[in-house]
């Protein structure tokens, strides 16, 4: 089945720091691959996406790239402000499969001034 | 546009006592869909809909109960709560676009606590 994996956290920066989320996923077929984040109190929304290997998904300043030879989906970010700090959550959709995303267990992170 | 709309924000529950979590969105996705998060867990698929009239179980589905009268409406019971059920409630829809790549859209949850 597929199932998507996730480095734990608490991931703690200081501002202006560089961020690395690992993410690596088993799936059949080609699955589309997302970010999402949650903010304290909140639901979550769209990061980025990709559909397709090499595809780089970006937005705010956050970037990840579908690496099929490794299952990969790293996020990435050159310099965290405060205001990232959120739980984000890795997540694919099979290529004709249901729409319903399956999601890693979350990266917690915080960001100090 | 509304988007998904969750009600109630919280709750809280006697043990054994039923209620319904109502969800509905107004983006005319055909793909709805329930899960419950708890610490260290991530998101945990409950139920889900492909369509009206069409629902199925996810990873967790036992104590709830789903129906899909209409596009807009996937309500979730809980029957007989239990404290296991404590946890924080998203409903969840998206679009089907071809093969697959369609973000899901949340509700802002529901907190229920079962004393």
């Amino acid at each position: 089945g597929n199932s998507v994996t996730q480095m734990e956290g608490p991931v703690t920066l200081s501002e202006e720091a560089f961020l690395t989320i690992n993410c690596t996923y088993t799936a059949t077929g080609y699955p589309s691959l997302f970010w999402y984040v949650q903010y304290p109190g909140e639901g979550l929304q769209l990061l980025l996406k990709a559909t397709k290997a090499d595809d780089k998904g970006s937005n705010k300043g956050f970037e990840a790239t579908y690496r099929k030879e490794t299952t990969s989906f790293h996020l990435e970010k050159g310099s965290v402000q405060v205001s990232d700090s959120a739980v984000y959550f890795c997540a694919l959709d099979a290529s004709g499969g249901s729409y319903i995303p399956t999601f890693g267990r979350g990266t917690s992170l915080i960001v100090h001034p | 546009n509304a988007g998904v709309t969750q009600t109630p924000k919280f709750q809280v529950l006697k043990t054994g006592q039923s209620m319904t979590l109502q969800c509905a969105q107004d983006m005319n996705h055909e793909y709805m869909s329930w899960y419950r998060q708890d610490p260290g867990m991530g998101l945990r698929l409950i139920h889900y809909s492909v369509g009206a009239g069409i629902t199925d179980q996810g990873e967790v589905p036992n104590g709830y109960n789903v129906s899909r009268s209409t596009t807009e409406d996937f309500p979730l019971r809980l029957l007989s709560a239990a404290p296991s059920q404590t946890s924080v409630y998203f409903c969840a829809s998206s679009y089907g676009e071809g093969a697959g790549g369609t973000e899901a859209f949340f509700g802002q949850g529901t907190r229920l606590t079962v004393v």
